[in-house]
């Protein structure tokens, strides 16, 4: 099985800032990778697929970038409502996710 | 627009097999597979498994001993049933539909790409 590692845990960052959550896969997922957005009580939704692709209606200051085993996910000029916790999975072999990374307001 | 409503019990007995429903809208089970997704409170998300638009499905290893999927296309539902539940099976229940993006080399990439809202299942005695 694929395992995912993602970085770091929880993240406190300013408003305006730019942010970096990186994700490490076990072994070459060939850009099988999407990053999910859940906010608290809601359903996870999807942000970027196959590492870089911006999903329909997604703001553009989420970009996604990587290969073979690195990944990440970039918020450009951090918003309120970009609070919330961020979750990597690749699907080039089936699917496992990583253990999600919580970004709070400082 | 696409949509996924999951329905279900919340509160299980240990040992009981549960179900849940999918009821989805706004695209055909005959076109995209369904996938369940599980999340124990405050933790991370786990795939268990999905039915794919010819009916055939795939599992996780990790309870494919006690899980089934199955479908209605008619009534565009799928269902998830799960047999012998332990306390540590209490979470939240999504499902999501599967999305072609694609593939490499024999692999093909099915991302979810819309999910329903969950449905909380607790096991408890």
């Amino acid at each position: 099985d694929i395992q995912m590692t993602q970085s770091p845990a929880s993240l406190s960052a300013s408003l305006g800032e730019t942010v970096t959550i990186e994700c490490r896969a076990s072994e070459d997922i060939y850009n099988g990778l999407a990053w999910y957005q859940q906010k608290p009580g809601k359903s996870p939704q999807l942000l970027i697929y196959n590492a870089n692709s911006l999903h329909t209606g997604v703001p553009s200051r989420f970009s996604g970038s990587g290969s073979g085993t690195q990944y990440s996910l970039k918020i450009n000029s951090l918003q309120s409502e970009d609070v919330a916790s961020y979750f990597c999975q690749q699907y080039y072999d089936y699917w496992t996710f990583g253990g999600g990374t919580k970004l709070e307001l400082k | 627009q696409v949509q996924l409503e999951e329905s279900g019990p919340g509160l299980m007995q240990p040992s009981e097999t549960l179900s849940l429903t999918c009821t989805v809208s706004g695209f055909s089970l005959t076109s995209n597979g369904v996938g369940w997704v599980r999340q124990p409170l405050g933790k991370g998300l786990v795939w268990m498994g999905t039915i794919w638009a010819g009916g055939s499905t795939n599992y996780n290893s990790a309870v494919q001993s006690r899980l089934s999927i199955s479908r209605d296309t008619s009534k565009s539902q799928v269902f998830l049933k799960m047999n012998s539940l332990q306390p540590e099976d209490t979470g939240t229940y999504y499902c999501a539909r599967h999305a072609d993006r694609g593939y490499y080399g024999y692999n093909y990439y099915y991302v979810m790409d819309a999910w329903g809202q969950g449905a909380s299942v607790t096991v408890s005695s």
